[in-house]
């Protein structure tokens, strides 16, 4: 089944401490991307990717990393998580930029995480 | 969502047709997806518009006025579990995408 499998679905973490959202499609999309969305904000792009060893920041990239070694996977790391990074996570991915082959995104599952 | 404009709720009657309307800024246009997002769940692909007029899925269809920067998603024959948020999102030709808040549905027996 095409997917994008994202993990954990929840996550409650103390400030500071590393965490990694793992991140993978097999679908073999060429674009990959991390949003967060926060009521009243609506969906907001934290990175992406356009292909392997390809990245770049989105609109909200602060206390944010990525990387993408592997096209299937894409990462998300929070190097000193702070409690305004709580928010609910979506990866994405599609085959062309931004999902304009036609096609739109395919999204994983979310990750609600939780900073205290 | 900056320079998307859509209702933030709606509400309709099961059995019935909703239009949901999105305006968004024109310049450097590049194409009009709409996305559905149950509460708590990811966002689903519905549709998407580069042309102007109406593309029909299913009970679904989604028209585009390029000169009018306007959009609208049709919901026919409306079911319980079309209650959702339904997003309007524009792709711009920098490639980049701008999302809508969400007009929340709620479609009542």
């Amino acid at each position: 089944e095409a997917q994008v499998t994202q993990n954990p679905r929840y996550l409650i973490t103390v400030t500071g401490k590393k965490l990694t959202v793992t991140c993978s499609q097999n679908m073999n999309h060429e674009y990959m991307s991390w949003y967060r969305q926060d009521p009243g904000l609506g969906l907001r792009q934290i990175y992406y990717s356009m292909n392997v060893e390809v990245t770049d920041k989105g609109d909200v990239p602060e206390g944010y990393k990525v990387s993408r070694k592997e096209k299937r996977n894409f990462p998300l790391i929070l190097e000193s998580p702070s409690p305004n990074q709580t928010s609910l996570y979506f990866c994405a991915s599609s085959l062309g930029a931004s999902g304009q082959a036609g096609d739109g995104y395919t999204f994983g599952s979310g990750t609600r995480l939780t900073v205290v | 969502g900056q320079n998307i404009d859509q209702p933030t709720e709606m509400t309709a009657t099961e059995g019935a047709i909703v239009q949901i309307n999105c305006t968004y800024q024109t310049s450097g246009f590049n194409g009009l997806f709409w996305y559905q997002q149950h509460a708590g769940e990811a966002p689903t692909f519905l549709s998407y518009n580069v042309l102007d007029g109406l593309e029909e899925k299913g009970r679904f269809s989604s028209f585009l006025s390029r000169s009018k920067g306007y959009s609208y998603l049709l919901l026919k024959e409306l079911q319980m579990k079309d209650s959702a948020s339904y997003l309007c999102v524009r792709a711009g030709n920098n490639r980049k995408l701008i999302w809508g808040l969400g007009t929340s549905l709620a479609v009542n027996p």
